[in-house]
């Protein structure tokens, strides 16, 4: 059984760069949600998509910050202009949805961003 | 707005104490649910349970036990004879409607269990 993948696992970048991060949710799962953790924090929604629909966007989610999830299945999330503000752990989940049932989040293991 | 408060930032036992971790939530919706996340030091979040405003019997799984208050707006987590295993961040998390919504997290407590 394959869990929530996310890649790379560390991405360490200069300040106004662009980095992009992948997440790979369980095959047969239909939503998909980023989170931010920074440390000490609990993790922070950013955004979230059912099959290739974005639902929401947190208001933490500058214009820098784009999400996509062009067939319903991986997701990327890009930074653009990288700031040391945006160092932190970005958390990718994924869940069932059908009907009214309601499906716990499996999380991944993250993306863990520095940004000098 | 939703919002959970961890009050307890750090809690260190002795192995085999019991430990209570303290978690208080505010919504203004009536259907919400409530949710229990471990974080090890790998890192990954653990799902450990999921409750909904509606059901208010408390749990036991091993030697996990949840109490749900509507009254007090708690939901404490307590481990009976902890093991150093235990040690991790745990995260008390929110989702109002239908429970699909995105979690709204606590602060985490770390607890550490010393042998």
């Amino acid at each position: 059984d394959t869990g929530v993948s996310q890649d790379p696992r560390h991405k360490i970048t200069k300040r106004g760069q662009n980095v992009t991060f992948r997440c790979d949710p369980i095959s047969e799962h239909n939503r998909l949600y980023w989170y931010r953790q920074t440390l000490g924090q609990g993790p922070e929604f950013l955004t979230y998509f059912q099959n290739e629909a974005q639902l929401e966007k947190s208001r933490l989610l500058s214009d820098r910050f784009s999400a996509e999830r062009p067939k319903g299945s991986f997701s990327t999330l890009e930074i653009q202009r990288t700031e040391q503000g945006d160092s932190a752990m970005y958390l990718c989940a994924s869940s069932l949805v059908t009907g009214i049932a309601v499906n716990e989040q499996f999380f991944g293991p993250g993306t863990r961003l520095t940004v000098l | 707005a939703q919002k959970v408060t961890q009050a307890q930032t750090e809690i260190s036992v002795v192995e085999k104490e019991d430990v209570t971790l303290d978690c208080v939530y505010e919504t203004r919706d009536t259907t919400y649910y409530l949710f229990w996340y471990k974080q090890p030091p790998s890192g990954e979040l653990v799902f450990l349970i999921r409750r909904n405003s509606f059901d208010e019997q408390n749990e036991i799984s091993g030697r996990y036990s949840w109490n749900f208050q509507k009254s007090t707006s708690s939901f404490n987590f307590t481990i009976t004879a902890s093991q150093v295993v235990d040690s991790a961040v745990y995260f008390c998390a929110l989702s109002v409607f239908s429970g699909n919504t995105p979690l709204v997290f606590g602060k985490g407590t770390r607890l550490s269990v010393i042998a």
